[in-house]
């Protein structure tokens, strides 16, 4: 148990569906990300909360919508997402966005859009 | 190319051997960071280095900053199966006046009896 979960861990949805990730940390910590691991590609960051601020978007599409209400809790809303953003998405949390970043991940959530 | 360069991609190695699993960079690096992930799941951190000429260790564990901060090296002694998963270099590449957190491509280990 790293202090981080997420839900759902798996889901299969379809290109016109709309699905929320959710991602819960245990350890106040102030930074919050999401992360894109496909296979034989490096881990792609998207986004970064920092005090449910965003302090960073890497030109990530639209389809991809973050929401941070507070510092505990971090949520990704995909809409009418595509074949290739089939992936594990991962949420991680540090003390801050800033200096030194030793992050904690979560387990993931196994995404498959058909 | 990928800002962080991990090699060997994979390694197969025996129970009881040391290896070696390097992450280069060609920009200086803030903060070098080990996760270690098993297949499908989450990472788990394993070290941070910051100082060039850093040297920490865990258990039979132990990672190297070099003293230009732009390759780190993890070793492992006496590998077990315990020790098989991938293997991740992360960290904060100086750009300009800002940093980016990156990632490596990551290195598959297997231990066999």
């Amino acid at each position: 148990e790293t202090g981080v979960t997420q839900t759902p861990r798996h889901l299969v949805m379809g290109m016109t569906n709309k699905k929320s990730l959710k991602c819960e940390q245990h350890l106040g910590h102030n930074a919050m990300y999401w992360y894109k691991q496909s296979a034989k590609k490096p881990l792609e960051l998207m986004f970064v909360y920092n005090f449910k601020e965003q302090t960073e978007n890497n030109s990530v599409p639209s389809r991809f919508s973050p929401e941070c209400p507070n510092s505990s809790h971090l949520f990704l809303h995909l809409h009418t997402l595509q074949p290739e953003d089939s992936a594990l998405y991962l949420c991680a949390s540090s003390p801050g966005a800033s200096g030194s970043r030793e992050q904690f991940f979560g387990p993931g959530t196994r995404l498959t859009v058909l | 190319s990928q800002e962080l360069e991990q090699s060997p991609q994979s390694l197969i190695v025996q129970e009881g051997k040391n290896l070696t699993i390097n992450c280069t960079s060609s920009k200086t690096l803030y903060g070098l960071y080990w996760y270690k992930q098993k297949y499908g799941e989450g990472l788990i951190f394993l070290m941070m280095l910051q100082k060039g000429g850093e040297e920490k260790s865990h258990e039979k564990i132990t990672a190297k900053l070099d003293e230009k901060k732009q390759q780190s090296s993890l070793h492992i002694t006496a590998s077990q199966p315990s020790h098989a998963g991938i293997y991740l270099c992360g960290a904060d590449i100086i750009t300009g006046t800002a940093s980016k957190l990156t990632f490596g491509t990551g290195t598959r280990l297997q231990v066999t009896l």
